[in-house]
C-alpha cells in the first residue's frame, strides 16, 4: 500500500525567510497530491493541492513541486509570516486498484514556526 | 449550514466499554475517512468508504469497526479490543478520489 514519508518533522525559520517541507511516497498508482495546514486546535484545512499532470503549482506565497519519477513532492513558503505557524500535512491519494483505492494517505506533519 | 460535524466533541470511556463516536456531513460527499491524531504521528487512516455500503481497512484498523449505512453518516465504534484508544480522531469526507478533503472538528476520546 501506500506509504507517505514527510521531513522535516520539525522547521523554524525567522519572518522574511522561506520554508521547504518534502514528502516522498510509494506508490506510483498515485495521482494528486494535497497538502493541509492545521493550526492549534483547529481541524486541518486544504491550502493547496497537486495532481500528477502537472509539475508545479502556485498560490500567492505558497507553491508544491511534483517529481513523478522521483516520486516526492515538497510544498514550499516564501515570505513566512508568524501567521505560517503550524503543523503541516502532505497527503496522496491513490487511483483505483484492486484493493486500496481512494484512500488518502497523510504524512507525519511538520510543526512549523515563524519567529518575529 | 453546511459542513462536517462530529460529536461528541469530548468523550470519556471506561476500560471495556465500547464507544461510538458520530460523523455527520452534509456536502453529499461519496467519500468518508477516520483518522486519529496523536502528537508526533500525524493522521493515521482507520477507515474509509468511497460509497454507501461499503468501506476499507486502513493502517490502523484493529480495534475499530465502522458502518455506512447512509451517505451522510460514518459512525466509527471504537472497541474495548483497542489497547490505547486515548486519542484525538478526525473525521472527513470529500466528494470522491483526487479532490479536498473536509474535516470535523474533531473528537477527543479519553480512556479513564
Amino acid at each position: 500500500g501506500e506509504n507517505v514519508e514527510q521531513h522535516p518533522s520539525t522547521l523554524s525559520v525567522q519572518e522574511g525567510d522561506s520554508a521547504v517541507i518534502k514528502c516522498t511516497y510509494s506508490d506510483s498508482a498515485s495521482n494528486y497530491f494535497p497538502w493541509y495546514k492545521q493550526e492549534l486546535g483547529k481541524r486541518p484545512q486544504l491550502i493547496i493541492d497537486i495532481r500528477s499532470n502537472v509539475g508545479e503549482k502556485k498560490d500567492q506565497r505558497i507553491a508544491v513541486t511534483l517529481n513523478k519519477t522521483a516520486k516526492h513532492f515538497s510544498l514550499h513558503i516564501t515570505e513566512t509570516q508568524p501567521e505560517d505557524s503550524a503543523v503541516y500535512f502532505c497527503a496522496a491519494s491513490l487511483l483505483m486498484t484492486t484493493d486500496s483505492w481512494g484512500k488518502l494517505q497523510f504524512g507525519a506533519g511538520t510543526q512549523v514556526v515563524v519567529t518575529p | 449550514d453546511g459542513g462536517i460535524t462530529q460529536s461528541p466533541k469530548y468523550l470519556f470511556r471506561k476500560e471495556g466499554q465500547n464507544v461510538t463516536l458520530s460523523c455527520e456531513q452534509n456536502l453529499n460527499h461519496d467519500a468518508m475517512y477516520w483518522y486519529r491524531q496523536d502528537p508526533g504521528q500525524g493522521l493515521r487512516l482507520i477507515y474509509y468508504s468511497q460509497i454507501v455500503n461499503d468501506f476499507q481497512k486502513g493502517d490502523i484498523a484493529e480495534g475499530y469497526s465502522v458502518s455506512r449505512e447512509k451517505k451522510e453518516s460514518f459512525p466509527l465504534t471504537v472497541t474495548s479490543a483497542q489497547k490505547n484508544p486515548t486519542a484525538f480522531y478526525l473525521c472527513a469526507s470529500s466528494i470522491g478520489t483526487g479532490s479536498e478533503a473536509f474535516f470535523g472538528q474533531g473528537t477527543r476520546l479519553t480512556v479513564v
